[in-house]
């Protein structure tokens, strides 16, 4: 499967000030995802960050609380601005990998956001 | 009624049972499932797929799918203590993989 490559690991960040993640794949893929983990819960869809063009955001996520870039078919970033406790979070970056099957969804390594 | 529900567990069995993780879903034009497994403090990982009712084996490991009852399961043969982690329940609807809580699985050695 494609190999999925996300920085930072963990990051402790003050409250007020922005983190950006980094995710670079492999491989060229269509479909790119950010999602998110709160403690003790399951995974919670973001964004489809779409080459070329905006991400479409699920219900509850805004543009100006997590902008996303999408600026090749290999590389997408997740900005979360203006950070409050409430953020912290595990966030994930993850790609429709076809060449394993229709629609299988792979994940990079997480990145742990704790804010102060 | 949330889209996709599992048992949070935890689910205890002993070294060497069969483990059975059970997940219901809402939409019932879903087409494709998903089970995968999440170690404490890592990654979600894909270790099964279905698309079509009736079972699928891989190796150890068992994915059930009934579309008339919306229901999915997976089941672990011999279950190991590595195999002690969060199995986490996926299903795609119209165009997103919608997950459940996950179930904590424990094996005892």
């Amino acid at each position: 499967s494609a190999v999925i490559s996300q920085k930072p690991s963990r990051d402790i960040c003050q409250r007020g000030t922005s983190l950006t993640i980094q995710c670079q794949v492999d491989s060229q893929v269509t479909m790119m995802f950010w999602y998110r983990q709160q403690p003790g819960q399951s995974l919670t869809l973001i964004a489809t960050a779409n080459q070329g063009s905006e991400a479409t955001y699920e219900s509850g996520f805004v543009i100006d609380k997590f902008p996303i870039s999408r600026p090749n078919l290999t590389f997408s970033t997740l900005t979360v601005s203006n950070m409050s406790p409430e953020d912290s979070s595990i966030y994930l970056c993850s790609v429709i990998d076809n060449r394993e099957g229709v629609g299988k969804l792979f994940f990079g390594s997480g990145t742990q956001l704790s804010v102060l | 009624q949330k889209e996709v529900e599992q048992n949070s567990g935890p689910l205890s069995v002993p070294e060497g049972a069969i483990a059975s993780l059970n997940c219901t879903y809402s939409d019932r034009v879903s087409q494709s499932f998903f089970w995968y497994r999440q170690y404490s403090g890592k990654s979600p990982e894909l270790i099964m797929s279905i698309y079509s009712n009736g079972d699928k084996e891989d190796g150890r490991f068992t994915a059930q799918l009934n579309k008339a009852s919306q229901y999915v399961s997976l089941l672990i043969r011999d279950s190991q203590p590595s195999d002690s982690a969060t199995y986490l329940c996926a299903v795609r609807g119209s165009y997103k993989l919608i997950f459940g809580s996950g179930t904590r699985l424990l094996v005892r050695p």
